[in-house]
């Protein structure tokens, strides 16, 4: 039972490739969040969920695209890959009482953009 | 603009000795504060928070201090271990919004 799993853990495309980001979770979570880290930058959020079928913007959400049509599952979509996506994508689910606070991550996945 | 800023990108410290982490930020909504810990190839794991009606939190060997005043937040490692060898981050939210992280702060503890 691994909790927070992500798909592929690395990713090389070329630009203008569509790739899509996988995230599981098995603790039924409601809310769900996808993140990229860049050197400098930290974490910036880019999409987020509180449930299945209601998903909101972040901070850096142009080029991406969300769906969740089930509780466990939220993937991330590039609809047309850019070099200024090289990033490493973390998906985290937070189950507590606040919403906001205590989140838990999946391992990330190193994506390059050529 | 970022509203959570770790000025520092490094830290080298001796075993054993106290390590401490420092975080700024600028948006007075913030209430909430949290510390995170990474490894290489590894997500983010939590690691201790405090809420801005308090100025101290203490988990074993991390403490957490706020400075609202200051907009100001440090974090306490003692006794530094090698295996706290990692990435930091810091982060805030504002009234149950979202997460805010700093750009994260390299441990490196030597034996």
């Amino acid at each position: 039972d691994a909790g927070i799993t992500q798909s592929p853990r690395y990713k090389i495309t070329e630009t203008g490739r569509q790739v899509t980001l996988m995230c599981h979770q098995t603790w039924s979570h409601s809310y769900m969040f996808w993140y990229r880290q860049d050197l400098g930058h930290g974490l910036r959020l880019i999409y987020y969920s509180a449930a299945a079928d209601i998903t909101d913007k972040g901070e850096v959400p142009d080029g991406y695209v969300v769906s969740r049509s089930k509780t466990e599952n939220f993937p991330l979509t590039l609809e047309s890959a850019t070099r200024s996506q090289t990033s490493v994508y973390f998906c985290a689910t937070t189950g507590t009482g606040g919403v906001w606070n205590e989140q838990f991550f999946g391992p990330g996945t190193r994506l390059t953009v050529l | 603009d970022q509203q959570v800023k770790q000025n520092s990108p490094s830290l080298s410290v001796q075993e054993g000795r106290i390590s401490i982490l420092n975080c700024d930020y600028t948006n007075s909504m913030f209430d909430y504060f949290l510390w995170y810990k990474k490894y290489p190839a590894e997500g983010p794991t939590f690691l201790i928070s405090i809420s801005s009606i308090k100025d101290k939190n203490e988990d074993g060997r991390f403490t957490v201090f706020l400075n609202k005043s200051a907009k100001h937040l440090s974090l306490h490692i003692v006794p530094s271990q090698p295996g706290d060898s990692a990435v930091y981050f810091c982060a805030a939210s504002a009234a149950g919004n979202k997460l805010t992280f700093g750009g994260g702060t390299r441990v490196l503890v030597k034996p």
